[in-house]
């Protein structure tokens, strides 16, 4: 399996504070197959970015992703208060499609 | 736009089976994977495996010997069946919709049910 180690596990920030979170896997993610999801409680999670950096449509364009091989990450400029949630990357390369452990964003 | 809806028993017992189904609405089955994630209490996603309109699976080797999924295009829907339950089991499942051929991401997801596992 892929293990898929996002960083950090928490982060605070303050709105309008620019943050990014890292996720890096242990074997190469072929075709950049990397999607990032937000979850807030109660709720399922949400697609933000697909194939490591493509906006999914409707999702405002702070959020950004980057990344190859085996480190990606994801870019929210500008937090807005509705951006305070959970994030998860997910490797969808190979299966069993598996997902980083989360990192939790709140408010500072 | 695409809806997923799961139901079912939201308690079983432990070494029973755990039986979902998730309705699909709004669009078609054909040329998707329709996949199973769950997420136990306070923890990380786990993706179970998927199922594409044709009734090919793929499921967790974590959970392999126990899994089995179904599709119904003729209903929409998709079913799991999850055999000798523990505690272990209880999580919220959610169904969701695999755009495999153009974004590789999970794209519509159900609101997720959450099944405990206890006698």
């Amino acid at each position: 399996d892929i293990q898929m180690t996002q960083s950090p596990s928490s982060l605070s920030a303050s709105v309008g504070d620019s943050v990014t979170i890292t996720c890096r896997a242990s074997q190469i993610v072929r075709d950049s197959l990397i999607n990032w999801y937000q979850q807030k409680p109660g709720k399922a999670p949400k697609v933000l970015i697909y194939t490591a950096s493509r906006l999914q449509s409707g999702v405002p364009s702070r959020f950004s992703g980057s990344g190859s091989g085996t480190d990606f990450a994801l870019t929210i400029s500008s937090l807005q208060r509705e951006d305070f949630a959970t994030y998860y990357c997910q490797q969808t390369y190979t299966t069993p499609y598996t997902f980083g452990q989360g990192t939790h964003l709140e408010i500072k | 736009q695409v809806q997923l809806q799961e139901s079912g028993p939201g308690l079983v017992k432990p070494s029973e089976t755990l039986s979902l189904t998730c309705s699909v609405s709004g669009g078609s089955m054909s040329g998707y994977y329709w996949t199973w994630t769950r997420q136990s209490p306070g923890k990380g996603l786990e993706w179970i495996g998927h199922i594409y309109d044709t009734g090919s699976t793929n499921y967790n080797p974590s959970l392999k010997s126990r899994v089995t999924m179904s599709v119904d295009t003729s209903k929409n829907q998709i079913s799991l069946k999850v055999t000798s339950v523990t505690a272990a089991d209880t999580a919220v499942y959610y169904c969701a919709r695999m755009d495999y051929y153009e974004s590789g991401s999970h794209d519509y997801w159900g609101q997720g049910i959450l099944v405990t596992v206890s006698s």
